[in-house]
């Protein structure tokens, strides 16, 4: 069965530094890029950026470059994002999804992980 | 940037009813690369639709997602209880990638 643990909960002051993990099972983590995914509370979902965790090239979306960094440790099957100095604009759910491929297919965000909220908050 | 609008914010209908909701693209969508997820309260999304037509593995057969270029629908047939929910397309045919802002079914 394939699935994405992500790390717990995390509050946080402005300013501070924060990274979140996402680990893979169940597949050849290798073979899906991963992406996250911002949802902001009661909002919608935002595209952050993707890994291809086989050598760690990143796409990010415009609307999130420079402000978090996505990594990957494909030693332990693991993606990470991180930021380096939070805003209380940060608070939202970060999920990371994998990217489906079948026969060189691409079939959309196809496996989730649960989530991790982040508070941002003095 | 594709930008995915969809159609209504909110739909309010009973169980049995058929639902159709729509999403919109800024600009044609790359190989029909659009996807359509659904969302529960305290849930992550899941994948239904990917491709505009092809249901994601354990998907009933009452979603159905069709259309091309920047016209998209899902369709529900018979509305069941564990159906209200919100409703994302999203086109990942592209960078960025984006999704629509979603629709609500909600229980009449």
């Amino acid at each position: 069965e394939v699935q994405l643990v992500q790390s717990g909960a995390e509050v946080k002051k402005p300013g501070e530094s924060l990274r979140i993990s996402c680990q893979g099972s169940g597949y050849s983590f290798m073979n899906n890029w991963i992406s996250w995914v911002r949802q902001m509370p009661g909002k919608g979902l935002e595209w952050m950026g993707r890994i291809d965790p086989s050598d760690s090239y990143i796409n990010y979306c415009p609307s999130f470059q420079g402000h978090v960094t996505i990594s990957a440790d494909k030693s332990i099957n693991t993606v990470y994002l991180q930021w380096s100095s939070l805003k209380a604009s940060d608070t939202a759910i970060y999920y990371c999804a994998r990217h489906g491929l079948y026969s060189e297919i691409l079939t959309g965000l196809d496996s989730w992980g649960q989530g991790t909220l982040v508070t941002v908050s003095s | 940037e594709i930008v995915l609008t969809q159609s209504p914010g909110t739909l309010s209908l009973s169980p049995g009813e058929r639902a159709t909701l729509s999403c919109r693209a800024s600009q044609s969508v790359s190989l029909n690369y659009l996807a359509w997820y659904q969302q529960k309260p305290g849930q992550a999304p899941r994948l239904l639709i990917y491709g505009a037509s092809s249901r994601a593995t354990g998907i009933p057969d009452r979603f159905s997602g069709s259309g091309s270029g920047t016209d998209f629908t899902l369709t529900i047939s018979r509305l069941e209880p564990e159906d209200f929910a919100v409703y994302f397309c999203q086109q990942y045919g592209s960078s960025p990638l984006t999704f629509g802002g979603g629709t609500k079914v909600e229980i009449k």
